[in-house]
């Protein structure tokens, strides 16, 4: 089935610990996104990639690192977790021009 | 400061009800607008997208308007179902650089038998 898979859907994390959150997309999409999504707040764009190989820095950008290796996966990185990173985490991709985001299923992460 | 601020912010409505839900966005230079559904636990779901140049959409019982105007939209639901019950997120797209999208905070609608 075409669409964006995250994993992994759930976790639980201890502060200053590694977490990558994997995303994959089997839309060939050139863009994706990282947006994270809190209570009473609207998705806040963390990291994007317009294309294989390139990336840039959205609204809310520190204390998150992302790759795009190729055009199907785009992780998102925290090397140091801290409990405001508890969130839900969705990753989206789109075409070059933008016209529709598809959202993932999710990630929720908990930081302790 | 670009902004989405949406109207209520949550909602509780009988099944079969009409319902209308607000936005009101001070975005520029602005590209598009868009309604989202998002489910519980779930990734959001395009509804409708907007150019400035349109001033309503439908999606089966989903109809958005748009006045450019006074930069307001609205999403109108119309003989509501259970199934409605979930987020309706209005997001609205600025033009130019990368695909930049404002994102309103989302209206929780729940739809009673």
């Amino acid at each position: 089935i075409a669409g964006i898979t995250q994993a992994p859907t759930s976790q639980i994390l201890a502060a200053g610990r590694r977490m990558t959150l994997r995303c994959t997309q089997d839309m060939r999409h050139n863009a994706m996104y990282w947006y994270r999504q809190d209570l009473g707040l609207g998705l806040r764009l963390i990291h994007y990639s317009n294309t294989a190989g390139t990336t840039g820095k959205g609204e809310v950008p520190d204390g998150y690192s992302v790759s795009r290796a190729n055009t199907d996966d785009f992780p998102l990185t925290l090397a140091s977790a801290v409990p405001s990173q508890t969130s839900v985490y969705f990753c989206a991709s789109s075409d070059s021009r933008g016209t529709q985001q598809f959202f993932g299923p999710g990630t929720r992460l908990t930081v302790l | 400061k670009n902004q989405v601020e949406q109207s209520p912010q949550s909602l509780i409505i009988l099944e079969g009800k009409n319902c209308t839900l607000q936005c009101n966005y001070t975005v520029s230079p602005f590209s598009n607008l868009r309604w989202y559904k998002q489910d519980t636990g779930r990734g959001p779901v395009s509804l409708t997208i907007m150019t400035f140049s349109e001033n309503t959409k439908s999606n089966g019982r989903y109809t958005a308007t748009l006045d450019a105007d006074t930069k307001q939209s609205s999403l109108h639901i119309t003989a509501s179902q259970l199934s409605d019950s979930a987020s309706y997120i209005c997001v609205v797209s600025v033009s130019g650089g990368y695909n930049k999208l404002i994102f309103g905070a989302g209206t929780r609608l729940a739809v009673h038998p």
